[in-house]
């Protein structure tokens, strides 16, 4: 079946670097892409998404890059902290409204070094 | 509440045993999704309720895991006669405008 697979399953970086996880997709039908963070013992938390129509979103110290060509997606975090130490998962869903599954990747954990 | 919570926070059950899980999602919130999530795993869609109708039960592994909604708020994972196979954490997401907001999960271990 189609799924949603990360490069590196560990990531370690200096506090103050910036940090980038990638992830690979497979189901080209996909309309709309999501980070997720995830920390010891809690839920995914939302970062940021993208649009299948879009191939760059900023947020706050985050940026989405989608390259739909080489169905790539990444996620780059600026002036890495340590709060910013947990599992990095690239999601993805068909289109983006309430009704509509998102399906995971295996994720990629990030250890911020002080 | 201001999220979405889960209970039990932690279950430890005998082979054999059946488990129910609990979900109270953010209220309003049409969109209910059950996640499963083995140790160092990305989450697994089981099941998705859209108010009270359960639309798609796709990623239920078996016949031993039952979901339901009955008044499109509240929503309850079942797990029959658990086998050790079902221990993972298991986590139930609502939603509203497309974003998921999960709530921090149920760990069964089964023994």
């Amino acid at each position: 079946g189609e799924s949603v697979g990360l490069h590196l399953p560990t990531l370690s970086v200096q506090e103050g670097d910036n940090s980038i996880i990638n992830c690979a997709y497979s189901n080209s039908a996909s309309d709309y892409f999501i980070w997720y963070k995830q920390e010891s013992g809690k839920g995914p938390q939302f970062i940021i998404d993208i649009r299948s129509n879009m191939d760059k979103r900023q947020g706050q110290r985050v940026t989405v890059l989608l390259n739909k060509t080489v169905k790539h997606l990444s996620l780059q975090i600026a002036a890495t902290q340590p709060g910013d130490s947990a599992v990095y998962f690239c999601a993805e869903a068909g289109q983006r409204t309430s009704y509509d599954k998102v399906i995971f990747g295996p994720g990629t954990s990030l250890s911020v070094i002080p | 509440g201001a999220g979405v919570s889960q209970s039990p926070r932690y279950k430890v059950a005998k082979r054999g045993q059946d488990v129910a899980l609990r979900c109270d999602p953010i209220s309003g919130h049409v969109s209910l999704f059950w996640y499963q999530q083995a140790l160092g795993q990305g989450p697994e869609f089981l099941t998705y309720f859209q108010n009270e109708a359960q639309l798609d039960k796709s990623g239920l592994p078996s016949d031993r895991f039952f979901a339901e909604r009955p008044e499109g708020s509240v929503s309850t994972l079942k797990i029959q006669r658990t086998q050790q196979e079902d221990s993972a954490v298991y986590l139930c997401a609502s939603s509203l405008t497309g974003t998921l907001n999960f709530g921090e999960g149920s760990w069964l271990t089964v023994v």
